[in-house]
């Protein structure tokens, strides 16, 4: 079974920068992998922030990348805002499925 | 601007089957790279993804929902809808529907979702 793992929760202060990471137990995290990030706030659907690797959308602050980072996908936000507490998934594509990641909760204190 | 939006009944008894549609407004389900999946999130859960179906009618299910899924279009109202089988209360979530652009297959856009309550 496929599990892709986030750490549960970090914390970040205003102004600070925090890494994310999205791992698969089976393998890496490769470009074929496709990996993409969102963002949920309570009581909202997600909102998309990152597709392939590290490619942003129109709406997507600049302060928010992607990448990979040892066999992992990573998600980078740098001078974070307070607006930027939420929880944040990572997707990954393999063999025609597709898997999310656990999730994790960024508190910005 | 492409939006979706999720339609149904937002209570269900358990054994029932569920039908959850789709309607989507800013581009054709027909495009070629368009695909509309869904995907649920339990309360206070993650979001878990179950299923896909292509411009070209293809379709891809998450396996751990054993057959549970189904999924079809309607190209003349621009709509997809889900079939859930013998729903259990482990099936309380809030369901979305998303736009995939299946060149990079990212989930670009989202429906505002609907909670759908499990229950006798």
């Amino acid at each position: 079974q496929t599990v892709v793992t986030q750490e549960p929760s970090l914390t970040v202060s205003p102004g600070g920068t925090v890494t994310l990471t999205c791992g698969f137990n089976a393998g890496t995290v490769t470009p074929n992998s496709f990996s993409s990030w969102f963002q949920q706030k309570p009581g909202h659907a997600p909102r998309a922030l990152i597709y392939s690797t590290r490619n942003k959308y129109s709406w997507t602050p600049a302060r928010f990348s992607g990448s990979l980072l040892g066999g992992k996908a990573a998600l980078t936000l740098s001078n974070v805002q307070p607006e930027d507490e939420a929880d944040y998934y990572c997707l990954l594509y393999s063999g025609g499925g597709y898997f999310f990641g656990t999730g994790t909760k960024v508190t910005v204190l | 601007q492409i939006t979706l939006k999720e339609s149904g009944p937002t209570l269900a008894k358990p054994t029932q089957t569920l039908t959850l549609t789709c309607t989507v407004s800013g581009v054709s389900i027909s495009t070629i790279g368009v695909g509309v999946g869904w995907v649920r999130q339990p309360p206070g859960k993650a979001l878990e993804w179950l299923g896909i179906i292509y411009w070209d009618d293809d379709k891809r299910y998450n396996p751990s929902l054993n057959g549970r899924l189904a999924l079809m279009k309607d190209t003349s109202k621009n709509q997809v809808v889900l079939r859930v089988t013998n729903v259990d209360p482990v099936d309380t979530a809030t369901y979305y529907c998303t736009h995939i652009n299946t060149n990079n297959e990212d989930f670009d856009y989202w429906g505002q979702g609907l909670l759908v309550t499990v229950s006798s």
